[in-house]
């Protein structure tokens, strides 16, 4: 079956310092991932896709993750956090279904940037 | 509006009783989808329409949901016989179909179901 998963429920760093939220994948084939982020009381917004091509992908607000077919991981990144990126981040994998497609998220990683 | 609309935003319950959740997807999208977001368990899909059918109800997680959508444009999601078990924000997400989908999702903001 095709699933992501994100080993850290939190994260925390502080302001202007670097971060990574963490993402693996298991797929057969050629994988299809994503990222989104889910602000408080709001529904999820897209980050950035890999579909193919090269292995950095960049993406809103900043953000880039890097595909690493070796590893099975798509780490999301950021050169420098702020407070506002303080948020639930949901890894994705796309799976086909019944002629369409649908997307398998991860149970997300809660992001704190602290002043 | 342009983006995924769903209503209500809230809404409050008694148990035993059954709800109604409303999604208008963005125009022109044919691909409906729905999830279910628990404290603590992540984003679980329910099912998905294609047009009208519903090719994958794989998640839906007992015969008390049940969910259609008509003309191709807005789906009801509805709960029979509400458990505090149901108590969840219930996401809608619609895409384009085809070859031009590579599977990105746009979200609506949720309807937020409590059972007491």
């Amino acid at each position: 079956a095709q699933s992501v998963a994100q080993p850290e429920d939190q994260v925390n760093v502080a302001e202007g310092n670097p971060l990574t939220v963490k993402c693996t994948y298991s797929v057969s084939g050629n994988p299809y991932l994503f990222w989104y982020v889910q602000y408080p009381n709001r529904g999820l917004q897209f980050l950035l896709k890999y579909i193919t091509g090269d292995n950095l992908v960049k993406g809103s607000y900043g953000f880039e993750a890097e595909f690493n077919k070796s590893q099975t991981s798509f780490h999301l990144k950021k050169p420098s956090a702020l407070v506002s990126d303080s948020a639930l981040y949901f890894c994705a994998v796309r799976v086909l279904t019944g002629g369409g497609n649908k997307l398998t998220f991860g149970t997300g990683t809660q992001l704190k940037v602290e002043l | 509006g342009a983006g995924v609309s769903q209503s209500p935003s809230n809404k409050v319950t008694e148990k035993g009783k059954d709800v109604e959740l409303r999604c208008d997807p963005i125009s022109g999208h044919t691909a409906l989808y729905w999830y279910r977001q628990s404290l603590g368990q992540g984003l679980e899909f329910l099912i998905y329409f294609q047009g009208n059918s519903a090719p994958d109800k794989s998640g839906l997680p007992s015969d008390r949901f049940s969910a259609e959508r008509t003309g191709g444009s807005v789906s009801t999601l509805t709960i029979q016989r509400t458990q505090q078990e149901d108590s969840a924000v219930y996401l809608c997400a619609s895409s384009l179909f085809g070859a031009v989908n590579t599977g990105e999702l746009f979200f609506g903001e949720g309807s937020r179901l409590t059972v007491l």
